[in-house]
C-alpha cells in the first residue's frame, strides 16, 4: 500500500512570496490533516478535512494561510505572502475516518526556508 | 500555551538498557494518547496509544504507564536498539466523542549508543 505523498520535499523562499505544498493520501482515507512543525517542537495541527469538508481550522492563520481539499482527495495548503517564521516542515497526514480509534499515516513532510 | 511537554529534551542511553521517556499533559479532560517516533527526515509514526480508562498498555517492546492523578505519561522501551534512535512525541486528543484532534508535546529524543 503506497503511503502518503508530498511534494514538493524542499521549497525556499524569499519573504513575502507565495508557496503551495501538494499531499496525496492513502487511497480511501477519508480524513486528511495538515500540520506545522517548527525545528525542534511537535507537529501543531493547522487544518483536519473529512472528505472535502473542514472538521477543524482553529490554528490555521487565515490571514495568510490556506487550504483546500476540493474533490476530496488531493490537498493543497498555501502560504500568501510567507514570513520568515513560518519556516518549518509542513507534514500531511490521513486516516481512514476522523474518529481516534483509526491510526493515523504521516507523510515525509516538506521543508520550507524563508529567506 | 502548550498543554503537552517532556521533561527531558535528550535521553542517551546504551544497547540493551530500558529507556523511559516522560511526558505530562495539563488537560484533565483529554481521554486518547499517542505516542509517535520520529526519525531524521520523516513524519511520526504510531507507536503506542492508551485511553484514559487505563492505566497500562503493552505492546512489542514498548509500555505505556498513565497516572491520570498527576497527568502523566510515561513510554518505556525494552531493550532499547540503536534503530530506536530517534525523536518521541506523546499526543493529547482533545477532540472528545471519540473524534481525533492531537496535540504534540515537543519531544525527546532518544540516543542509543551501541
Amino acid at each position: 500500500e503506497a503511503g502518503v505523498a508530498q511534494s514538493p520535499r524542499y521549497k525556499i523562499i524569499e519573504k513575502r512570496q507565495s508557496v503551495a505544498f501538494w499531499c496525496n493520501p492513502i487511497s480511501g482515507h477519508a480524513t486528511l490533516y495538515w500540520y506545522q512543525q517548527i525545528l525542534g517542537q511537535g507537529p501543531k495541527l493547522l487544518i483536519q478535512f473529512q472528505n472535502n469538508g473542514v472538521v477543524d481550522d482553529s490554528q490555521l492563520p487565515k490571514d495568510r494561510f490556506s487550504a483546500e481539499r476540493l474533490k476530496g482527495v488531493d490537498s493543497t495548503l498555501k502560504i500568501q505572502p510567507a514570513k520568515l517564521e513560518d519556516s518549518a516542515v509542513y507534514l500531511c497526514a490521513s486516516s481512514p475516518t476522523f474518529l481516534d480509534t483509526d491510526t493515523q499515516y504521516f507523510g515525509p513532510g516538506t521543508r520550507l526556508t524563508v529567506l | 500555551g502548550e498543554s503537552v511537554g517532556l521533561h527531558l529534551p535528550t535521553l542517551s542511553v546504551q544497547e540493551g538498557d530500558n529507556s523511559i521517556i516522560n511526558c505530562a499533559y495539563s488537560n484533565s479532560a483529554s481521554d486518547y494518547f499517542i505516542w509517535y517516533k520520529q526519525e531524521s527526515g520523516k513524519g511520526p509514526q504510531f507507536i503506542i496509544d492508551i485511553r484514559s480508562n487505563m492505566d497500562k498498555r503493552q505492546g512489542q517492546r514498548v509500555t505505556v504507564l498513565l497516572n491520570k492523578t498527576v497527568k502523566h505519561l510515561s513510554l518505556q522501551i525494552a531493550a532499547t536498539q540503536p534503530g530506536d534512535s530517534a525523536v518521541y512525541f506523546c499526543a493529547e486528543n482533545l477532540g472528545g466523542g471519540g473524534s481525533y484532534i492531537p496535540t504534540f508535546g515537543r519531544g525527546t529524543s532518544l540516543i542509543v549508543h551501541p
